[in-house]
């Protein structure tokens, strides 16, 4: 079945500098690529995503790119802020009605 | 976006005993889902909940332990069972954006099983 690996588990980077979280996945189907940002305590929060008809979106600090022939995509944050950390999900889909298949989540830590 | 709530945040019960969760939605919504995630771990389906039609429920899940209803499109609830320390977990709901991928989360039930 689909599966998404995702790396590194945890990324401890100085405030000010960027933040790189990579992700694969098997299922050459999949066209949906979202990345959610889990604060503690909190539920999974939708921040960008990406369709498999475009290599690359960007909103603000924020960009996610995909590499379709590799199947990876990354999401890139940059000018990391302390309100930054958290742990950060991604997840494949073949979209519409279809379920998301998860990544084991990356610990996002931004050092003051 | 959607705006979800859950009830209640949390809760600490006894073995053996049962839990409904709720959770409410803002718009009408087709599809609603219901995840497990355990505590330092990614995200787990337990099932989907379409209105009008029974629960589909992924491998490892069934209906005797984990009921759902979804009585209409902007509510749906969640049953643990006859709960073990193993269901301590948080549990959420999530909604798929009508016409479109996006899924979006409410704020999680965190379960304790004592």
């Amino acid at each position: 079945g689909e599966n998404v690996e995702q790396h590194p588990s945890t990324l401890s980077v100085q405030e000010g500098d960027s933040a790189v979280i990579k992700c694969t996945y098997s299922d050459s189907a999949s066209n949906y690529f979202p990345w959610y940002k889990q604060e503690l305590g909190k539920g999974p929060q939708l921040i960008i995503d990406i369709r498999s008809n475009v290599g690359e979106k960007k909103d603000q600090r924020i960009a996610v790119t995909l590499n379709k022939t590799a199947k990876h995509f990354s999401l890139h944050i940059t000018e990391t802020q302390p309100e930054d950390s958290a742990v950060y999900f991604c997840a494949a889909s073949k979209g519409g009605n279809y379920q998301l298949i998860w990544g084991a989540g990356t610990k996002l830590i931004i050092k003051p | 976006s959607a705006v979800i709530s859950q009830k209640p945040s949390r809760d600490i019960c006894q073995r053996g005993t049962s839990l409904t969760i709720q959770c409410q939605v803002d718009s009408q919504v087709t599809m609603m889902f219901w995840y497990r995630q355990q505590p330092g771990q990614s995200l787990t389906l337990i099932a989907t909940a379409n209105q009008g039609s029974e629960a589909t429920y992924e491998s490892g899940f069934v209906i005797d332990k984990f009921p759902i209803s979804r009585p209409n499109l902007t509510f749906s609830t969640l049953t643990v069972s006859n709960m073990s320390p193993e269901d301590s977990s948080i549990y959420l709901c999530s909604v798929l954006s009508p016409g479109a991928y996006e899924q979006y989360f409410g704020p999680g039930t965190r379960l304790t099983v004592t």
